[in-house]
């Protein structure tokens, strides 16, 4: 248990619909970093935030926001879901101390249909 | 178990035997490198880093090796146990830049009895 948790495990939505992710980092890390991972690209980076700011964006589409509240949890909310969204998101949280040891949480899996 | 890719290679080792895992990297300007192991319905789990100005370092059972003139990283797992099945990941990270990792293709590692 890497002390990320992510809810909901499992998601199942239409295509249109807009969906919320959650991550609670590990207890004192600051970082929350989001990826995707798809059977065809593999993991990928979405966006990251430190203490609530925004600190840095990957492949993330317009279709998809996040953010970082002032309790460090973090939303990763989906819209205008398409079928290609389908994928596993996964949250990772970094120690102040170490800040490229990333530690994953165990993924929400989303399927649109 | 899931597929966390549709054309992930594939290495198969008895049990008790030594594995290596390669990995090629793209970008000349990564300065830090990790290998992640995740296994089936799980996150990915950090298993041991090393840093560009270093090209050998050595954990518990396993050893990163890393040559910088071809841009390539391996990870040799010693006396490969049946809980050493997993797809292993490398990532690479520009630090400074966010953190933000950058994952290879990954490798399913099965281990046969």
């Amino acid at each position: 248990d890497s002390g990320v948790t992510q809810t909901p495990k499992h998601l199942i939505t239409a295509t249109g619909q807009r969906v919320t992710l959650r991550c609670s980092p590990r207890s004192g890390d600051l970082s929350v970093y989001w990826y995707q991972q798809s059977l065809d690209q593999g993991l990928q980076f979405l966006i990251q935030y430190y203490n609530g700011e925004e600190r840095a964006k990957g492949n993330i589409l317009e279709r998809f926001s996040a953010q970082q509240f002032p309790d460090l949890h973090s939303e990763l909310n989906l819209s205008s879901l398409e079928l290609g969204d389908s994928a596993l998101y996964f949250c990772a949280s970094t120690p102040w101390d170490s800040p490229y040891e990333q530690y994953f949480g165990p993924g929400t899996r989303l399927t649109v249909t | 178990g899931e597929s966390v890719g549709l054309h992930l290679p594939t290495l198969s080792v008895q049990e008790g035997d030594n594995s290596i895992i390669n990995c090629a990297y793209s970008n000349s300007a990564s300065d830090y490198f990790i290998w992640y192991k995740q296994e089936s319905g799980k996150g990915p789990q950090f298993i041991i880093d090393i840093r560009s100005n270093m090209d050998k370092r050595q954990g518990q059972r396993v050893t990163v090796l890393l040559n910088k003139t071809v841009k390539h990283l391996s990870l040799q797992i010693a006396a490969t146990q049946p809980g050493d099945s997993a797809v292993y990941f490398c990532a690479e990270i520009v630090t400074g830049g966010g953190n933000k990792l950058t994952f290879g293709t990954g490798t399913q590692l099965k281990v046969e009895l």
